[in-house]
């Protein structure tokens, strides 16, 4: 069964303090994991996709890294605008374009 | 540009009458989906449209649950004799089938079953 685990549940940071996120994954085939960031109260914004090992992106402080077992979200100098929850999400070669998400990590940065 | 907007944005309705959500999606996309977000769980995959029709309904619970898209735009998700159990917050996004298959979702209608 395609599984997607998320960790920690919930991170607690100072300001300027970095740390990472990490989503690790057991799928049939991987068509791609997504990560989204959700504010309370809002729907998923899409941050980055990527599909194959050792592929990495960034964005702002933001980074995001693939291997085959599993992707990390690294935050640098976070700010307290960068808290919310954290979502991974993968789509699989079985399963037309439906994701498969993580229960996410909450973030909370504090000044 | 407009991103995906769904209606009504707060539900509360009684046990066991219909309710019907309503997702516009980007212009343009012809992928639409919906999942479903309950307190303590993930996002739960419900139905996936492409055009008008759904290649992919493995997520819908029960039969109680339907969805519709028509025109190749607009979807409706209804659900019948509503049960306390479906109390969730209710997410409809949409893609471009063939870029990177990125989905951007709305900010979902959340449904409280009394």
């Amino acid at each position: 069964e395609d599984q997607v685990t998320q960790s920690p549940e919930a991170l607690r940071l100072q300001e300027g303090e970095s740390s990472s996120l990490n989503c690790s994954y057991t799928v049939s085939g991987l068509r791609g994991l997504f990560w989204y960031r959700q504010d309370p109260g809002k729907g998923p914004e899409f941050l980055f996709t990527l599909y194959s090992a050792g592929e990495e992106k960034e964005k702002e402080r933001l980074k995001a890294t693939l291997t085959k077992k599993e992707s990390f979200l690294h935050i640098t100098a976070p700010k307290p605008e960068d808290s919310a929850t954290y979502l991974c999400a993968v789509r699989t070669s079985g399963g037309y374009n439906k994701l498969i998400f993580g229960a996410g990590t909450r973030l909370a940065v504090h000044p | 540009g407009a991103g995906v907007s769904q209606s009504p944005s707060n539900k509360v309705t009684e046990k066991g009458k219909d309710v019907e959500l309503r997702c516009d999606p980007i212009s343009g996309h012809t992928a639409l989906y919906w999942y479903r977000q309950s307190l303590g769980q993930g996002l739960e995959f419900l139905i996936y449209f492409q055009g008008n029709s759904a290649p992919d309904k493995s997520g819908l619970p029960s039969d109680r649950f339907s969805a519709e898209r028509t025109g190749g735009s607009v979807s409706t998700l209804t659900i019948q004799r509503t049960q306390q159990e479906d109390s969730a917050v209710y997410l409809c996004a949409s893609s471009l089938a063939l870029r990177g298959h990125e989905q951007y979702f709305g900010p979902g209608t959340r449904l409280t079953v009394t």
